[in-house]
This record gives C-alpha cells, sequence and structure tokens, in this order.
C-alpha cells in the first residue's frame, strides 16, 4: 500500500542521546514536511523538504536536523535529545507543496526523560 | 492571540444531529484553507478543502467567511463513525498553520 512509513512508532529516550526518527515514502512526493503535536497545540512545522537536495527550517526547528538525500527519505535527527521534545511526531508529503493535500505517516511518540 | 484558533470542545451529540464547527484565522491575506480528521492516536488526514463559494461534501458542508476570517463545517446526521477531531487549516505566506482541533464525539 503505498503512502507514508514512519519508524520507530514509540520510543522511550533518557535526555541528552542521540535519535532519529526515519521516515520513507513511495508516492515519489518531492515536498516533505516534519511536524510535532502537543496537547492544547496545532501540527507545528519543524523542518521541510521541496524537493531532494534541499531543506528549510519551519516553525520550530532548534534542537532538530533534518536531510533528504534522496526523494523517498527524510530523517529526522535529535542531536541531544531535551524533555521538551516530548512529542508526537508526524512526517509528510504532498505533491504539490502545502496548498495541497498533505499525507501522514501514522506518527512516531517520543518521549524524553 | 493564535494564529488560527479553534473551540477545543469536546462536543457531545447524538446521532443524526447537526453539528457545527467555527475557527478564526488571524491573516487577512491567508490564501487557502482546509477541514482535516484526526482519528484518536492516527494521523491527520484531508477531510477537505473549503473553497470561497461555500462547498459540500456528502453530509460535510464547509464555507469560508472572508470578511469576518474565519470559516465552518457542518455535519449533518450525525454518525458514530464521525466522532474525531477536526482540525482548522489555514495557508499563507508559503506556509501551512493548524488550529488545535475540535473534538467531536458522536453518540448513539
Amino acid at each position: 500500500i503505498a503512502g507514508i512509513t514512519q519508524a520507530p512508532t514509540s520510543q522511550i529516550l533518557a535526555a541528552g542521546r542521540r535519535m532519529t526518527l526515519r521516515c520513507t515514502q513511495d508516492m515519489r512526493h518531492n515536498a516533505m514536511y516534519w511536524y510535532r503535536q502537543d496537547l492544547g497545540l496545532g501540527l507545528r512545522l519543524i523542518h521541510y523538504s521541496n524537493t531532494a537536495g534541499t531543506t528549510g527550517k519551519g516553525e520550530v526547528p532548534d534542537g532538530y536536523s533534518v536531510s533528504r538525500a534522496n526523494t523517498d527519505d527524510f530523517p529526522l535527527t535529535l542531536a541531544s535529545a531535551v524533555p521538551s521534545q516530548t512529542s508526537v511526531y508526524f512526517c509528510a508529503s504532498s505533491e504539490q507543496g502545502v496548498t495541497g493535500e498533505l499525507f501522514f505517516g501514522e506518527g512516531s511518540r517520543l518521549t524524553v526523560l | 492571540r493564535k494564529e488560527v484558533e479553534q473551540d477545543p470542545g469536546p462536543f457531545n451529540v447524538p446521532e443524526g444531529a447537526t453539528v457545527a464547527f467555527n475557527c478564526t484565522y488571524s491573516n487577512s491575506a491567508s490564501q487557502s484553507f482546509f477541514w482535516y480528521r484526526q482519528d484518536c492516536r492516527k494521523e491527520p488526514k484531508l477531510l477537505m478543502s473549503v473553497y470561497s463559494s461555500g462547498n459540500e461534501d456528502g453530509r460535510f458542508t464547509a464555507q469560508l467567511n472572508r470578511a469576518s476570517q474565519y470559516i465552518s463545517l457542518l455535519i449533518r446526521d450525525s454518525k458514530l463513525s464521525d466522532s474525531a477531531t477536526y482540525l482548522c487549516v489555514v495557508f499563507y505566506g508559503n506556509k501551512l498553520v493548524f488550529g488545535a482541533g475540535t473534538i467531536l464525539r458522536v453518540k448513539s
């Protein structure tokens, strides 16, 4: 089934540890995004990539980095996790950029202790 | 003031009821508008885009009021399966802004 796959689905992590959330899509969409979702807040954009080889900062990029070596993969790395990064992380892709429909992965639930 | 504001609810309604949600946005330059649906502990999925003239998709009707800067979602003949969180999404300045969502619970 075509779509977006995220891994891991859930992770508990000690503060200070490095963590990479993986995201793979098979729809050949150019644009990909990482969001975090916290209770009482809307989804907030962390980083995005309009096409392979390019990335950009979103609303809340601090403490996170991304890479886009190819069209399909868009990993998100927390270099040194802190408790405030406890959240649900969604990867998304879009054929037409943000003006079109976003397709989301099932999310990665991260707890930083 | 938040860029996109929604009543968090929850809206508790019986099956068959009609329910409406409003969403207000602060930036008058907003260009596109959407409603996404998110089931509990699942990913958001596009429900419908919102056009200036209003649009309908089965039991769902979306409307845009640019003068008052709000969009609405009307659900007629509510089903148990409509229970979810509805996210209002606004596009402007090359970014999407998500509301925190309105919780709908449809009960038998």
